[in-house]
C-alpha cells in the first residue's frame, strides 16, 4: 500500500525556472493539499483540492499553482522559482467527511533553489 | 493567536525516561486531535488519534485531550532512542481544516 507518492524527491532549481511536483494517492481519498515546511514555521498549506477539478488557495499560495485534473493526482507548480521558495513540501490527502478524519503525508520533497 | 501552540523543545531525555509532549489549542469548537511523528528528512506519519476529551492508549504511547483547559498531551513510556524524531501535534477544525503545532523534536539519549 503506497498512501501518498511524492515526485522528485529532491531538486535544485535556478532562479527563474519552473517546475512541477507530482503527488498520487491511493487511498481513493477526496482532500489533498500540498504543504511547505520551515524550520520554526512549522507546516503551511499552500494550496489545497476538495475533489476532482477543484483546487483552492490556503495560506501561502503566492508564487505556486496547483491542478487536480484526476482524483488520485494534485499536482504543485513552480512557474518562476525563487529562493524563498527553498523549502521541503508535503503532499497530504484525506477523507472529505466525519469525525475520525485524519491526514496523510507524502515522503516530502525538498526544493533548493539557487 | 496560531491556533496550536507547542514548545518546539528540544527535548532531550535518557532512555527509559517518560516523556510528555504538549499542545495548546485556542478554538473549543475542535473535535479531533492527532499526534504525528516525523523522522529527520521524512514525511509526519500519523501516531495516534483521539476524538474529543479523554485518553487513548496504544503500547508505549498514550495520547490525552483536556477540552476544558484546551490542552493536549503525548506520554511516552520506557522510551527508546528510536522515538527520537519530531512530534508534531494537530487538531481538526471540521471541514477538513487541519492546524498544526510547529513540532517539539526529541532526542532520546542510550
Amino acid at each position: 500500500n503506497a498512501g501518498v507518492t511524492q515526485t522528485p524527491k529532491f531538486r535544485v532549481l535556478k532562479t527563474g525556472q519552473s517546475m512541477t511536483l507530482l503527488c498520487a494517492q491511493d487511498m481513493n481519498h477526496e482532500y489533498m493539499y500540498w504543504y511547505r515546511q520551515d524550520p520554526g514555521m512549522g507546516l503551511r498549506l499552500i494550496h489545497y483540492s476538495v475533489g476532482e477539478g477543484t483546487t483552492a488557495k490556503g495560506e501561502v499560495p503566492d508564487g505556486y499553482n496547483v491542478s487536480r485534473l484526476k482524483k488520485q493526482n494534485f499536482l504543485l507548480g513552480l512557474e518562476s522559482a525563487a529562493p524563498s521558495q527553498t523549502s521541503v513540501y508535503f503532499c497530504a490527502s484525506s477523507y472529505s467527511t466525519g469525525a475520525g478524519n485524519t491526514i496523510y503525508f507524502g515522503e516530502g520533497s525538498w526544493l533548493t533553489v539557487v | 493567536q496560531k491556533e496550536v501552540e507547542q514548545d518546539p523543545g528540544p527535548l532531550s531525555v535518557p532512555e527509559g525516561a517518560i516523556v510528555s509532549l504538549n499542545c495548546t489549542y485556542s478554538n473549543s469548537a475542535f473535535q479531533y486531535f492527532m499526534w504525528y511523528r516525523q523522522y529527520s528528512r521524512k514525511g509526519p506519519e500519523l501516531l495516534m488519534y483521539t476524538y474529543s476529551s479523554g485518553n487513548k492508549e496504544d503500547g508505549r504511547f498514550t495520547a490525552q485531550v483536556d477540552k476544558s483547559s484546551k490542552y493536549i498531551s503525548l506520554f511516552i513510556r520506557d522510551s527508546q532512542p528510536s522515538d527520537s524524531a519530531t512530534y508534531l501535534c494537530a487538531t481538526g477544525g471540521g471541514f477538513n481544516k487541519f492546524y498544526f503545532g510547529s513540532g517539539t523534536k526529541l532526542n532520546v539519549k542510550p
